[in-house]
C-alpha cells in the first residue's frame, strides 16, 4: 500500500524568511497531493493540492512541486508570518478518480515562525 | 467552498456509555465520508470508510463493534463510539469526499472518564 514519508518534522523560521516541506511517496498510482494546515484543536484545512499531471502550483505565498519521477512533493511558503505557525499534513491518494478515494497522510510537520 | 460540519465538538463522558458523533455535509451530497482518529503529536488514522446505503469499511485493528458507523443519507454519517474507555479518548475526524478533493470536519475531542 501507499506510504507517504515527511520531513523535517518540526521546522522554526524566522518571521519573512521561507518554509520548506518535503514528503515522499512509494505508490506511482498516487495521482492527487494535497496540503493540509491544522491549527490547535481544529480539524485539518486544505492549503494547497495538485495533481500529478502538473509539476507546480502556486497560490500566493504558498507554492507545492512535484516530481513524478522520484516521487517526492514538497510545499514552500514564502515570507512567512507568525500565523502560519501551526501543524502541515502531506498526502497521496492512491485510488484518485476512482470509487473510492482515500488520503495516506505524512506525520506532519511543525511549522513556528519566530516574529 | 464544500462545507462539511460536525458535531459535537467537544465531549466527556463517563466509562461504559456510548456517544454519537455526526459529520454533515452542508453544500453538497457525499456518497462516501471518512473517519480519522488523532492521537495527540500525531497524524490522522483512517479508521473506517462510510458509504451511504451500505456497510462501513473499517480499516485493520478498528473494532466494527465498537465504533459503530451509519451513513444513512448523502448528506449524514454518524459515529458512535460504544462502552466507551478511557483508551477511546481522542480526537476524531471526519472528512467527505467532493471531486476534486476532501474535506474535514473541525473535529471531536473525545474524554472518557
Amino acid at each position: 500500500g501507499e506510504n507517504v514519508e515527511q520531513h523535517p518534522s518540526t521546522l522554526s523560521v524566522q518571521e519573512g524568511d521561507s518554509a520548506v516541506i518535503k514528503c515522499t511517496y512509494s505508490d506511482s498510482a498516487s495521482n492527487y497531493f494535497p496540503w493540509y494546515k491544522q491549527e490547535l484543536g481544529k480539524g485539518p484545512q486544505l492549503i494547497i493540492d495538485i495533481r500529478s499531471n502538473v509539476g507546480e502550483k502556486k497560490d500566493q505565498r504558498i507554492a507545492v512541486t512535484l516530481n513524478k519521477t522520484a516521487k517526492h512533493f514538497s510545499l514552500h511558503i514564502t515570507e512567512t508570518q507568525p500565523e502560519d505557525s501551526a501543524v502541515y499534513f502531506c498526502a497521496a491518494d492512491p485510488r484518485y478518480g476512482g470509487s473510492q478515494g482515500n488520503l495516506i497522510f505524512g506525520k506532519g510537520t511543525k511549522l513556528s515562525v519566530k516574529p | 467552498g464544500a462545507v462539511v460540519s460536525q458535531h459535537p465538538s467537544r465531549v466527556i463522558c463517563k466509562s461504559g456509555t456510548s456517544v454519537k458523533i455526526e459529520c454533515r455535509s452542508l453544500d453538497f451530497q457525499a456518497t462516501t465520508m471518512f473517519w480519522y482518529r488523532q492521537f495527540p503529536k500525531q497524524s490522522l488514522m483512517l479508521m473506517a470508510t462510510s458509504n451511504e446505503g451500505s456497510k462501513a469499511t473499517y480499516e485493520q485493528g478498528v473494532e466494527k463493534d465498537k465504533f459503530l458507523i451509519n451513513h444513512a443519507s448523502l448528506t449524514l454519517s454518524t459515529l458512535t463510539v460504544t462502552s466507551a474507555h478511557p483508551e477511546d479518548s481522542s480526537f476524531y475526524i471526519c472528512s467527505a469526499r467532493e471531486v476534486p478533493g476532501y474535506t474535514f470536519g473541525s473535529g471531536t475531542r473525545l474524554t472518557v472518564v
